[in-house]
């Protein structure tokens, strides 16, 4: 079956711009990760959707990035007034049933957004 | 967020060595511990998942062992391939939390 898909696969931006990141999860997963990664650091939590709970937000790095999981599918990361240093990629994974399984789950990663803010 | 160290960070083989590398993590509160492959323009693939201390993970020619009480996990590759030419991340969880700790990851480039 399909698997998870993000879109766009590059965006290049300018600082200060808003910027919208989609991910399509693997239907019917109910678990929705989003990670970073910078250059030469390793993958880098930032937000856990589970089902219809309250998501997990511990890893946004500021006020300037916020997500949504609308239907419990489709999942947008907004990061506001973009900064250099939001320059990454951005991945977004998701499970089967996530802590609801025990946490032990595989994630199945999508193939990424490569940000770069000039 | 755990303490994650893969080391080491590249590594360069010919084609048919065998080679190993090491992640290393705090061995209080072990929950699980994962291995992705992540190969150049493709997505992260999930290789093993490993909860037990002695545990042991085969894949093809890619194998795994697990010593939470010491805080180390081992991946193994025989008889390397271009192919497995990628970036290999661990990335642990502790009792408690369901979001695993990525480490930095090793890459490994197999010449022909």
């Amino acid at each position: 079956g399909a698997g998870v898909s993000q879109s766009p696969s590059n965006k290049v931006t300018e600082k200060g711009k808003d910027v919208e990141l989609r991910c399509d999860p693997i239907s019917g997963h109910t678990a929705l990760y989003w990670y970073r990664q910078s250059l030469g650091q390793g993958l880098e939590f930032l937000i856990y959707f589970q089902g219809n709970s309250a998501p997990d937000k511990s890893g946004l790095p500021s006020d300037r990035f916020s997500a949504e999981r609308t239907g419990g599918s489709v999942s947008t990361l907004t990061i506001q007034r973009t900064q250099q240093e939001d320059s990454a990629v951005y991945l977004c994974a998701s499970s089967s049933m996530g802590w609801l399984a025990g946490g032990q789950e595989t994630q199945y990663f999508g193939p990424g957004t490569r940000l770069l803010v000039l | 967020i755990l303490n994650v160290e893969q080391s080491p960070q590249s590594l360069h083989v010919q084609e048919g060595d065998s080679t190993n590398f090491t992640c290393s993590f705090p061995s209080s509160n072990f929950y699980a511990l994962h291995w992705y492959r992540w190969e150049t323009a493709k997505s992260p693939e999930a290789l093993f998942v490993m909860t037990l201390n002695g545990d042991e993970k085969k894949k093809g020619r890619i194998s795994a062992t697990l010593n939470t009480k010491e805080g180390y996990s081992y991946l193994y590759i025989k008889g390397s391939q271009p192919e497995d030419s990628a970036t290999y991340l661990c990335a642990p969880q502790s009792g408690g939390s369901y979001i695993p700790t990525f480490g930095r990851g090793t890459s490994l480039i197999v010449h022909p």
